[in-house]
C-alpha cells in the first residue's frame, strides 16, 4: 500500500463548528505532516509528527489542533475557524529518516462560512 | 523571503517535444530537491528527486539536473505527453534537527502539453 488517504474530501463548516480532518497511511512511515495550500500558492507546512510526537509547529493558531493517535493515523481538529482558513489541507508521510521524500494525500477542501 | 523560486508561472509545449522547468533556490542549507506534479483537486504526486551530492538523476522520461554553484535545478521531460499537463512544484529539503526535515516549495509552474 503506497497511499495516503484523507477524509473527508470536502468540508463546509461555520465559524462556531468543531470538525476533524483525518489522514491515514499504511506504508510504515513514522513521520506525518499537515500542510495548508491556498489557491495558486505552494503548500505551507503546519505541523510535523515524528514517531507520534509533535516535533514541529510552524506557529499555527490554536484553533488548529493536531493529534497522532498511532503511527498510521493523523488528525487535525478544527474549532472556531475563520473564513480565511478556507484552503486545501494536505497530509503527507515519510520515512522518519528520509523526511525528504514525502508522499501526499489528495487533500481535504475546507470552506469556512 | 522566497527561498525556492519558480519564475515561470506557465509553460506551453508541443507533444513530443522537450519540456524544461526551472527552479532556483537561495538557502545553501538545502541538501535534497524534489519535483512534484499536481492535478487540480489532488495532492502533489512525487516525481523525482536529487541529492545535493549529485548533478543528475534520471527516471524514464524525467531527468533532474542540479547546478549547486548556481543554486539552480531543472526538470526535463522528454518526450512530453498531453497527460503531463499539470502544475509542477519544485521543493527543497533542509534538516531541522532530530529526524525532522522541512520541505519548502516553489510557487509552481503550470505545464500545458498541446497535442
Amino acid at each position: 500500500d503506497t497511499e495516503v488517504t484523507q477524509t473527508p474530501k470536502h468540508l463546509v463548516m461555520g465559524m462556531t463548528n468543531k470538525k476533524s480532518l483525518k489522514c491515514e497511511q499504511h506504508m510504515g512511515h513514522r513521520a506525518m505532516y499537515w500542510y495548508k495550500q491556498k489557491a495558486k500558492k505552494p503548500p505551507e507546512l503546519m505541523f510535523v509528527y515524528s514517531y507520534e510526537k509533535l516535533s514541529i509547529n510552524e506557529s499555527v493558531p490554536s484553533r488548529f489542533s493536531p493529534e497522532c493517535p498511532n503511527s498510521s493515523l493523523l488528525n487535525l481538529h478544527l474549532h472556531a475557524l475563520q473564513p480565511e482558513d478556507s484552503a486545501l489541507y494536505l497530509c503527507a508521510s515519510s520515512q522518519a529518516r528520509q523526511g525528504n521524500e514525502q508522499f501526499f494525500g489528495p487533500g481535504t477542501r475546507l470552506t469556512v462560512l | 523571503d522566497q527561498q525556492v523560486k519558480q519564475n515561470s508561472p506557465s509553460l506551453s509545449v508541443q507533444e513530443g517535444r522537450i519540456s524544461i522547468l526551472n527552479c532556483d533556490y537561495t538557502n545553501s542549507m538545502f541538501d535534497y530537491f524534489l519535483w512534484y506534479k499536481k492535478y487540480p483537486a489532488e495532492g502533489p504526486t512525487f516525481l523525482i528527486s536529487i541529492s545535493s551530492i549529485k548533478d543528475k538523476n534520471e527516471d524514464g522520461r524525467f531527468t533532474v539536473f542540479l547546478n549547486k554553484s548556481a543554486k539552480h535545478l531543472s526538470l526535463h521531460i522528454v518526450p512530453s505527453q498531453p497527460g503531463d499537463s499539470a502544475v509542477y512544484f519544485c521543493a527543497a529539503s533542509a534538516w531541522s534537527g532530530g529526524s525532522n526535515y522541512k520541505l519548502t516549495f516553489g510557487k509552481g509552474t503550470l505545464l500545458t502539453v498541446n497535442p
